[in-house]
């Protein structure tokens, strides 16, 4: 059975820029979370998506968001992107409680 | 509001027996999760205790009491490869999973 994917693995941007990061929930899961993970700290909940809907949202501005399509792969969209939003991103998806995590994608922002 | 505390770092000896702690408050408290993450990865599940007592896996056991909001990691016969972060995470009714920083543990031969 195959895992939670995400896309990118590493992306690199500059201040302002857009960025756009993708995850596959394993099959037959249809919730999918969002952390943030910067360097030195713990994980940061960001989003929460199940049956497509936005179930809950952590400390961050809007210029964070997302959405999960039909087939409950998720988009994690960040605007104007700041320094500080450098960080590996890591998607899990979840069916009941347990969360399976992606591998990540490491945002750079220069 | 949710807090965790949990010691930042610990240091075993290989196939010796460490204990985890961690702290918590949290509102709606459903269960607590324990995850293995290895620098530059991802986590990994290790255990998910609902109810209260110790739930045993292999080398690896967690504690719960949940009147207390405390848990523990335990960890056997450890071998080299244990040497990472461990995340003590409690779920709430909202869906989401507050991580802790973690413990890093260091396995020295």
């Amino acid at each position: 059975e195959a895992g939670v994917t995400q896309s990118p693995t590493h992306l690199i941007k500059t201040r302002g820029q857009q960025a756009t990061l993708r995850c596959s929930p394993i099959s037959g899961h249809t919730s999918v979370y969002w952390y943030q993970q910067a360097l030195g700290l713990g994980l940061q909940f960001l989003l929460w998506y199940d049956e497509g809907e936005e179930r809950n949202r952590g400390n961050f501005p809007p210029r964070f968001s997302g959405r999960q399509f039909p087939n409950y792969s998720s988009e994690l969209n960040v605007n104007a992107l700041e320094l500080e939003d450098s960080a590996l991103y890591l998607c899990a998806s979840s069916l009941n409680n347990e969360q399976f995590f992606g591998p990540g994608t490491r945002l750079t922002v220069l | 509001g949710q807090n965790i505390d949990q010691p930042t770092e610990m240091t075993a000896t290989e196939g010796a027996i460490v204990q985890i702690n961690c702290t918590y408050q949290t509102s709606g408290f459903n269960g607590l999760f324990w995850y293995q993450q290895h620098a530059g990865e991802a986590p990994t599940f290790l255990s998910y205790n609902v109810l209260d007592g110790l739930e045993e896996k292999g080398r690896f056991s967690s504690f719960l009491s949940r009147s207390k909001g405390y848990s523990y990691l335990l960890l056997k016969e450890l071998q080299m490869k244990d040497s990472a972060s461990y995340l003590c995470a409690p779920s709430s009714n909202t869906g989401k999973l507050i991580f802790g920083q973690g413990t890093t543990l260091q396995v020295k031969p």
